[in-house]
């Protein structure tokens, strides 16, 4: 166990609609990480927070934000979902601010667009 | 686009037997980490290296950077049929950017 939580695990909904992946970070972690797998795109990076405020940002779509709270969790919205938006969302937790430092993740969250 | 390119796509070898997967990135780095996945599964950090590091130990795992070819191998000793996963590199460069490579399927027969 990793001590990064995500929620839901699973996620099917519909072309167009819009979702909310939440990620709780491992405790004392103030980095929080978002990325998408697929089969076709594979693993990217998408955003990056440290200590609420947004860090680093890799190839997020226009269509998708994200937030850390207060509490330093964080929401991953993704709206006008296509069916190319299905993929496992992972969140990843670290201690410190740099980008690729040891980061400790969770379990995904497995999108299904249909 | 992908920076780092692992090799072989996918590895399948005996119990006991050493791994040895490879690694190769197109722009200056500042440091390059190994990622395990077991399937479907999160990933798991293995090992980081920095550009100014070439070699790192890890328990069974060694790791190697040669910054002039721009590529790394990970080399899993004694492998055991655990060891089965998705073995990813990912790399850091100066502008903060992380980039993972497509991965290696290692496959360890009992």
């Amino acid at each position: 166990d990793s001590g990064v939580t995500q929620t839901p695990k699973h996620l099917i909904t519909a072309t167009g609609q819009r979702v909310t992946l939440r990620c709780s970070p491992r405790s004392g972690d103030l980095s929080v990480y978002w990325y998408q797998q697929s089969l076709d795109q594979g693993l990217q990076f998408l955003i990056q927070y440290y200590n609420g405020e947004e860090r680093a940002k890799g190839n997020i779509l226009e269509r998708f934000s994200a937030q850390q709270f207060p509490d330093l969790h964080s929401e991953l919205n993704l709206s006008s979902l296509e069916l190319g938006d299905s993929a496992l969302y992972f969140c990843a937790s670290s201690v410190g601010a740099m980008v690729g430092t040891e980061a400790f993740f969770g379990q995904g969250t497995r999108l299904t667009v249909v | 686009s992908q920076q780092g390119e692992e090799d072989p796509q996918a590895l399948s070898i005996q119990e006991g037997e050493n791994a040895t997967m490879n690694c190769s990135y197109k722009t200056s780095i500042n440091n390059l980490q190994w990622y395990r996945q077991n399937s479907g599964r999160g990933l798991v950090h293995l090992i980081l290296i920095r550009s100014n590091e070439r070699e790192k130990h890890s328990g069974r795992l060694r790791v190697t950077l040669d910054t002039s070819k721009k590529s790394s191998s990970l080399l899993i000793t004694a492998s055991r049929a655990a060891d089965t996963a998705s073995y990813f590199c990912a790399t850091v460069d100066y502008g903060q950017n992380f980039v993972f490579g497509p991965g290696t399927r290692l496959s360890v027969l009992p």
